[in-house]
């Protein structure tokens, strides 16, 4: 089955615990994004990567480090969490960027929490 | 700046009858814009897209408008049902400006039986 796969669902920790939420695509996409989701502030968008060793800032990118060293994996990582990064986030994969106007492929998110 | 913009969170409509969703955008450089549907406890879905150089496209139940000269693309939904009930995303990019997508804050839809 086609999907997006993102580790952990929920998590609850604590400030300045490092901390990596994964995302894995099973359909060979070479384009991969992270957003999160917040409250009257829809989807925003904070990296993407085009492909392997190809990555991008998005709209809110401060607080997060992304790597893409496999076409499948697109990890977001959270050095140093702070509480204004509590949100939902989902990790989406689609076909050749976005020049091919393909639809991305979301993954069922990630609630973070963090005290 | 937010770019996009849905401007009613919330829509209740009548089983059987008609849903339109909004959108509206101030970036003129958008030219591709697609709608996802949101259910609770997953992510977004594709429901249907629209390239700049039309003005509709229709697929089923589902028809995207979009009137360049307004910046503003509206979603119908005929007839609509409640397992349409969900929020609903409008989404912009711009072809030459590799990987970036900026979305709505979304409309929650509720078709009541």
């Amino acid at each position: 089955e086609a999907q997006v796969t993102q580790n952990p669902r929920y998590l609850i920790t604590v400030t300045g615990k490092k901390l990596t939420v994964t995302c894995s695509q099973n359909m060979n996409h070479e384009y991969m994004s992270w957003y999160r989701q917040d409250p009257g502030l829809g989807l925003r968008q904070i990296y993407y990567s085009m492909n392997v060793e190809v990555t991008d800032k998005g709209d809110v990118p401060e607080g997060y480090k992304v790597s893409r060293k496999e076409k499948r994996n697109f990890p977001l990582i959270l050095e140093s969490p702070s509480p204004n990064q509590t949100s939902l986030y989902f990790c989406a994969s689609s076909p050749i960027g976005a020049y091919s106007n393909q639809p991305q492929h979301f993954g069922d998110g990630t609630r973070l929490s963090i005290l | 700046d937010q770019q996009v913009k849905q401007n009613s969170p919330s829509l209740s409509v009548q089983e059987g009858r008609i849903s339109i969703l909004n959108c509206d955008y101030t970036n003129s450089m958008f030219d591709y814009f697609l709608w996802y549907k949101k259910y609770p406890a997953e992510g977004p879905t594709f429901l249907i897209s629209i390239s700049s150089i039309k003005d509709k496209n229709e697929d089923g139940r589902f028809t995207v408008f979009l009137n360049k000269s307004a910046k503003h693309l509206s979603l119908h939904i005929v007839p609509s049902q409640p397992g349409d009930s969900a929020v609903y995303f409008c989404a912009a990019r711009i072809n030459t400006n590799a990987g970036k997508s900026t979305f709505g804050d979304g409309t929650t839809l509720t078709v009541k039986p």
